[in-house]
């Protein structure tokens, strides 16, 4: 199994803040990763898929990069609606998630 | 529009079983693989277990093999997962999703569209 390991775990930011959530995989997955965001209570919000690419609707302020095993997820100037719990998912063998980075005010 | 609903949900006895469903509407359900993830309590999305548009491949993580079946009825737009052999570790939020538009190399994709999860607490 492709392991996903997302760091870092928790992160404390302010608003306007941009920070970086990294997501490294024990195998090269090519670009085949998405990012999520997930709230309490409500379902996952797909992001970014394949790597860098930006879901309709989602902000600019997202930016995703990286290939191969090791990936990032960037959010310039943090809008209080972001905060929640980010996620990456490879999807290039089945289906593994990372273990989630909650990103809570500082 | 396209809707994801799950029901089935509930409190079960460790060893006991439960069987979930998911309602599809709004587009061709047999064209889609369809997935299961669910989110413990205090953990991370999980990946359960998917299975292909035509219901003739499945796929399990290894927490749940040999335990879960998925299964579809693509005449009734239903997706289904039953759950044998309950413990508590698999308490959780469970959720049926797929990926509409951005698939990858093999039966999975970038899941854009979810159900709102059916909550199952395995409890004695």
């Amino acid at each position: 199994d492709i392991q996903m390991t997302q760091s870092p775990s928790t992160l404390s930011a302010s608003v306007g803040d941009s920070v970086t959530i990294t997501c490294r995989a024990s195998q090269s997955i090519s670009s085949w990763l998405a990012w999520y965001q997930q709230k309490p209570g409500k379902a996952p919000k797909l992001l970014i898929y394949k790597a860098s690419n930006l879901e309709d609707g989602v902000p600019s302020r997202f930016a995703g990069s990286g290939s191969g095993t090791e990936f990032t997820l960037t959010i310039n100037s943090l809008q209080p609606d972001d905060f929640a719990t980010y996620y990456c998912q490879q999807y290039n063998t089945f289906s593994h998630f990372g273990g989630g980075t909650k990103v809570e005010i500082k | 529009q396209v809707q994801l609903v799950e029901s089935g949900g509930g409190v079960v006895q460790p060893g006991g079983s439960l069987r979930l469903s998911c309602a599809a509407s709004g587009f061709t359900f047999s064209s889609y693989g369809m997935h299961w993830v669910r989110l413990a309590p205090g953990k991370g999305l999980e990946w359960v277990a998917s299975i292909r548009y035509d219901g003739n491949e499945k796929y399990y993580a290894d927490s749940v093999k040999g335990r879960f079946t998925i299964s579809r009825d693509n005449s009734k737009n239903t997706l289904f997962m039953q759950m044998n052999s309950l413990r508590a570790e698999d308490t959780a939020i469970y959720y049926c999703t797929f990926p509409q538009y951005y698939f990858g190399p093999g039966d999975s994709g970038a899941f854009e569209v979810w159900g709102q999860g059916i909550m199952v607490s395995v409890s004695s």
